[in-house]
Parts: structure tokens; C-alpha cells; sequence
């Protein structure tokens, strides 16, 4: 498949074991964020998301966590899996720009070692 | 419910030339989102299509346009291309309303030679 990134920042994390994935945005009236990943020779894959009235959100093995004052967010994923291996974008939506048009991050490659 | 679909799948163009791309959005979305992945610039947004309208749009050349049909199914055409189009031309789907989750299809890789 197609390379997403050629020097993305990359996570090594062993099976089983947690994993936090981090992200620094951009905008401070960014008020949506949505978590994606993206395997290879794939489009990105939905996975969580929040508002920015929340700090933390539970899916199934993932949450999400948003601190507002330092524009950071993180996703963390638990009992990671081989299948978990991807990269993993975050993406803002300024309040104002538009339903939409969200501003993504460069991305993070996990590797899941057996 | 089938996801987003986009087609061709792969296409190679030489540098002049133009390009059109399509997006089926899934079956009840209403709009459609067009971005440019590469690996040097990542993720950019193009422009957003709802009820055959554009919406919003992104900092890209006029050469980047496109459309959006009635049933709500969207083309992206790309003229005069450069080098430096060849990318992964990727569109999501979304209900249109207050909901914000957006849909990603498989992309359509763009070589320009």
C-alpha cells in the first residue's frame, strides 16, 4: 500500500500492553475532534470523537482525552492489538471555519510487536 | 450499508493533462468532503459539497474544482495537472446535519508523470 508518511513520528508498543497516542492542535477555537486511523492502502477509519465541553470520552478499548488550556489531546488504547497497527491522525474543526473542514495532524505510526 | 465508494481506484496521468475523480457517499449523506493526502503536507482540506453546493473549501489553485449531484453523489476534476498533484485524493461522506462524524472511502491514488 501506499506510504501515508515517510518520517512520521512512530509508537513501539508491545501486544497486550496499553498505548497513548498524542496530539498537539492547532487552533484554540477548535471546538470538534475526531480521532482516525489509517492502514495502508486504506482511507482513514473513524474512531472517536469529542467535544470540547468534555475531557475525556470512553469507546470500546479506546478513550479519548482533551485538555483544552495546553490544546492536547490523546487517545489511549487499551490491550492493544496486532490489528491496532496503523497510523493514527487527529483532526480538528475550528469553530467558524466550517462544518467539515477539519485541519488534521501529521499523524502517528503504531507498531504492535507480538 | 455499503460505505463510501470512490473510483478509479488508481489512475496515472501525464503533467497537462486533466482528471476527473467520483465519490458515492453512503446511501442518506448528504454531504461530501474532497481532501489531498500526501506525504509531505498530510491531510488537506479541498472543499465540502452539500446539497449540490459548495460549502466550504480549502487553500487550493482554481485548477481543483468540482461537483456534487443530486443524489448527492460528487466528481472532482483537476486541470492542467502538475507534478506535484500526484497524491492520494481522498473523499468522506456525512449526514450534512449537526453531526460532525465524517466517513473516509479507500482513495484514489493520482500519479501524474
Amino acid at each position: 500500500g501506499e506510504s501515508v508518511g515517510l518520517h512520521l513520528p512512530t509508537l513501539s508498543v508491545q501486544e497486550g500492553d496499553n498505548s497513548i497516542i498524542n496530539c498537539a492542535y492547532s487552533n484554540s477555537a477548535s471546538d470538534y475532534f475526531i480521532w482516525y486511523k489509517q492502514e495502508s492502502g486504506k482511507g482513514p477509519q473513524f474512531i472517536i470523537d469529542i467535544r470540547s465541553n468534555m475531557d475525556k470520552r470512553q469507546g470500546q478499548r479506546v478513550t479519548v482525552l482533551l485538555n483544552k488550556t495546553v490544546k492536547h489531546l490523546s487517545l489511549q488504547i487499551a490491550a492493544t492489538q496486532p490489528g491496532d497497527s496503523a497510523v493514527y491522525f487527529c483532526a480538528e474543526n475550528p469553530r467558524g471555519s466550517g462544518t467539515y473542514k477539519y485541519i488534521f495532524g501529521t499523524g502517528t505510526r503504531l507498531k504492535v510487536l507480538a | 450499508k455499503a460505505g463510501v465508494t470512490q473510483t478509479p481506484r488508481y489512475l496515472i496521468k501525464t503533467r497537462g493533462q486533466q482528471v476527473t475523480l467520483s465519490c458515492s457517499p453512503i446511501s442518506g449523506h448528504r454531504s461530501v468532503s474532497w481532501y489531498q493526502q500526501t506525504p509531505g503536507q498530510g491531510l488537506q482540506f479541498l472543499f465540502e459539497y452539500f446539497s449540490e453546493t459548495q460549502r466550504n473549501k480549502g487553500n487550493f489553485p482554481g485548477r481543483f474544482s468540482g461537483r456534487q449531484f443530486s443524489n448527492s453523489r460528487s466528481e472532482m476534476n483537476v486541470s492542467t495537472l502538475e507534478l506535484g498533484d500526484s497524491a492520494l485524493y481522498l473523499c468522506a461522506s456525512s449526514l450534512g446535519d449537526s453531526a460532525y462524524e465524517q466517513y473516509f472511502g479507500p482513495g484514489t491514488r493520482l500519479t501524474v508523470t
